[in-house]
């Protein structure tokens, strides 16, 4: 069974541009969590979605920040007009059921904004 | 109050003893408890979970809970230098939400 995936595992972009990061849960899971991590520092709790619907982004910047979870295809957490300070660890996690089941995470998305 | 507490260490034990990992958590009404590794540079990698007061035991980690109190501990025996990394603690609170402590950073010296 393959793990959660992410795509890319390194991304460079420069002050201004748009960075997309892809997230695959593990098949059968519908429980989609996105957590930033900057280096020494811990998990910082981002966005929790469901297929089709955010449940909870109480830790997501109002603006600049957005994340799906679509029907078909992978979730994706976009960040516009990235700044130096969006330069972080950015993992996604997925679970089978909440409440219950733990976290099972991808390998991270590094971002590093020039 | 945050949710969930730990020591940020760092822990520093010599190879072949027991290192011991603490968690407090501040809902009492939590029911789901789990810890991670994570290796420096590396995403988390769940290693033990609890649900029940007592002890689980999986090869050389113990995971303990007490609900009366509110802490989890991991317990880790015969500690080898590849256990060396960052130990996060995990709650599910009554209201569904994932929490994760800040770390304990773990060093077994060979």
């Amino acid at each position: 069974n393959a793990g959660v995936m992410q795509n890319p595992r390194h991304l460079v972009r420069r002050r201004g541009q748009e960075a997309r990061l892809r997230c695959s849960p593990v098949k059968g899971h519908s429980h989609v969590y996105w957590y930033r991590q900057l280096p020494e520092e811990g998990l910082k709790f981002m966005v929790y979605l469901q297929k089709e619907n955010i449940i909870d982004e109480s830790g997501m910047p109002k603006e600049r920040f957005s994340a799906e979870f679509p029907k078909e295809g992978p979730s994706i957490l976009r960040i516009q007009q990235v700044v130096r300070g969006d330069s972080a660890a950015y993992f996604c996690a997925s679970s089978q059921d909440r409440g219950y089941s733990p976290l099972h995470f991808g390998n991270g998305t590094r971002l590093t904004v020039t | 109050q945050k949710e969930v507490e730990q020591n940020s260490g760092p822990l520093s034990v010599p190879e072949g003893a027991i290192a011991s990992l603490n968690c407090t958590y501040s809902d009492r009404g939590s029911q789901s408890f789990f810890w991670y590794r994570q290796y420096s540079g590396k995403s988390p990698e769940l290693i033990m979970f609890i649900y029940s007061n007592g002890d689980k035991e999986d090869g050389r980690f113990t995971a303990q809970l007490n609900k009366a109190s509110q802490y989890v501990s991991l317990l880790i025996r015969d500690s080898q230098p590849s256990d060396s990394a960052t130990y996060l603690c995990a709650v599910i609170s009554p209201g569904n939400q994932f929490y994760f402590g800040t770390g304990t950073s773990l060093t077994v010296i060979p």
